[in-house]
């Protein structure tokens, strides 16, 4: 039973360009949220998808966009990358709402020049 | 504002002794909390969840607790081993809100 992926795992772009991360959900999972995590912070929560809709969303401006596609796998798309950007971002899925334990992947690591 | 904190410091104890992490928030009534570990380069992994109505959760060598009226939850290690050497995260939530808020974490080193 495969869990979270992401890709790519490094990433290096420099000030103005976009970025596309992707996340495949656990098995079974059908809730996809995006985290970015400074270094030695705790992860930030940017949004989650369910049913390929934008559910939830926290204090990330509008350069932050995201996709679910019917397969439940999800992107993450940054436009115009700032160098406080630079981060790992973590995807995390889960399967009951209720409770909205999460189970991440490894994170996709971005650094912008 | 919401706001959790845990102790930013790392916290280093000798290999088998008892280790106590602290997680404290305000402004805040979660219906639970939820505690996981986080190894360098790795996404956080989810150890334990605790309801409010639950004074205290047991896993294996883990124990968390939950004080409503204190605001705080404590996570202890017992007989810590240096593969327990990680950052630990908090993070209370609630039913209705699909948003997880962690706190910064507390890194934990065990010294054999």
């Amino acid at each position: 039973d495969a869990g979270v992926t992401q890709s790519p795992t490094h990433l290096i772009k420099t000030r103005g360009q976009q970025v596309t991360l992707r996340c495949s959900p656990k098995s079974g999972h059908d809730t996809v949220s995006w985290y970015q995590q400074a270094l030695g912070q705790g992860p930030q929560f940017i949004f989650q998808y369910y049913e390929e809709e934008e559910r939830q969303r926290g204090n990330f401006p509008d350069r932050f966009s995201g996709h679910q596609f019917p397969n439940y796998s999800s992107e993450l798309n940054v436009n115009a990358l700032l160098l406080g950007d630079s981060a790992l971002y973590l995807c995390a899925s889960s399967g009951t709402p209720a409770l909205n334990i999460q189970y991440f992947g490894a994170g996709t690591r971005l650094s912008v020049l | 504002s919401q706001k959790i904190e845990q102790n930013s410091e790392a916290l280093n104890i000798q290999e088998g002794k008892t280790a106590t992490l602290t997680c404290n928030y305000t402004n805040y009534s979660p219906a639970y909390l939820q505690w996981y570990r986080q190894d360098p380069g790795r996404g956080p992994v989810f150890l334990l969840l605790i309801r409010e109505n639950e004074k205290e959760k047991r896993k294996e060598r883990l124990k968390v607790t939950f004080d409503t009226t204190l605001k705080q939850s404590l996570f202890h290690i017992t007989a810590s081993q240096p593969a327990d050497s990680a950052t630990y995260l908090c993070a209370p939530s609630n039913n209705a809100g699909n948003m997880l808020t962690f706190g910064g974490g507390t890194r934990l080193m065990v010294k054999p």
